[in-house]
């Protein structure tokens, strides 16, 4: 099956730690992005990477960083300077920055203890 | 700057109703418009897309309509079932930035009582 895989589905942070949460794509898109999603608020671009190796800031990238060494890969982690890190993370790829359509994966529930 | 309105925020609705959800938004220079579902606790569905120079997309028993000039896109659906009980989110792809982001409404949570 074709698709985005996240993991984990849930994940706790203790106060100064990072984590890091895994975004897998196989279907062959060179766009990936990183969402958060807060209650009763739309979606906020984080990070996306128009192709490996590079990627650039969206609107909230603070506190947060990425990488894209493979086509296929977009972890995402989130550092002890994010302030309020608790949210939903939602990654997304398209075929390309301009494709018409992104796909979703299922999402990462991140709380902080 | 671009701004997604969706009102209502939440919605309950019997079975078998016809319904409408709407979205605007402050800066009509869009590419295209979607709208997506999205179900407690997990990623979002696309289910239609509007290009800019279209007023409507049909998929179903769903209708997407666009009016650029007034800032406005409803999602009507038809003869409404349980199953489509989720959260609706439109966004708006703007074409002023060589980056085609996406910039989402809130979203409407609805509700189909059985």
């Amino acid at each position: 099956d074709g698709g985005i895989t996240q993991s984990p589905k849930y994940l706790f942070r203790k106060e100064g730690q990072n984590v890091t949460l895994s975004c897998e794509q196989n279907l062959n898109h060179d766009a990936m992005y990183w969402y958060r999603q807060d209650p009763g608020q739309g979606l906020r671009l984080i990070y996306y990477s128009q192709i490996v190796n590079d990627f650039q800031k969206g609107d909230i990238a603070e506190g947060y960083s990425v990488s894209r060494e493979k086509k296929e890969s977009f972890p995402l982690t989130v550092t002890s300077a994010q302030k309020n890190p608790t949210a939903f993370y939602l990654c997304a790829s398209s075929i390309s920055l301009l494709g018409l359509e992104q796909f979703f994966g299922p999402g990462t529930r991140l709380t902080v203890l | 700057k671009q701004e997604v309105t969706q009102i209502p925020a939440a919605l309950s609705v019997p079975e078998g109703e016809n319904l409408v959800l709407n979205c605007s938004f402050t800066d009509s220079a869009i590419y295209n418009l979607q709208w997506f579902r999205q179900d407690p606790g997990k990623g979002l569905t696309s289910l239609l897309l509007i290009q800019s120079s279209q007023r409507e997309q049909t998929s179903g028993r769903l209708n997407a309509s666009l009016d650029k000039s007034s800032g406005r896109s409803t999602l009507y659906i038809a003869a409404s079932q349980p199953g489509d009980s989720a959260t609706y989110l439109c966004a708006v792809r703007r074409e002023k930035d060589s980056n085609y982001q996406l910039i989402w409404g809130a979203g409407t949570k609805l509700i189909i009582k059985p």
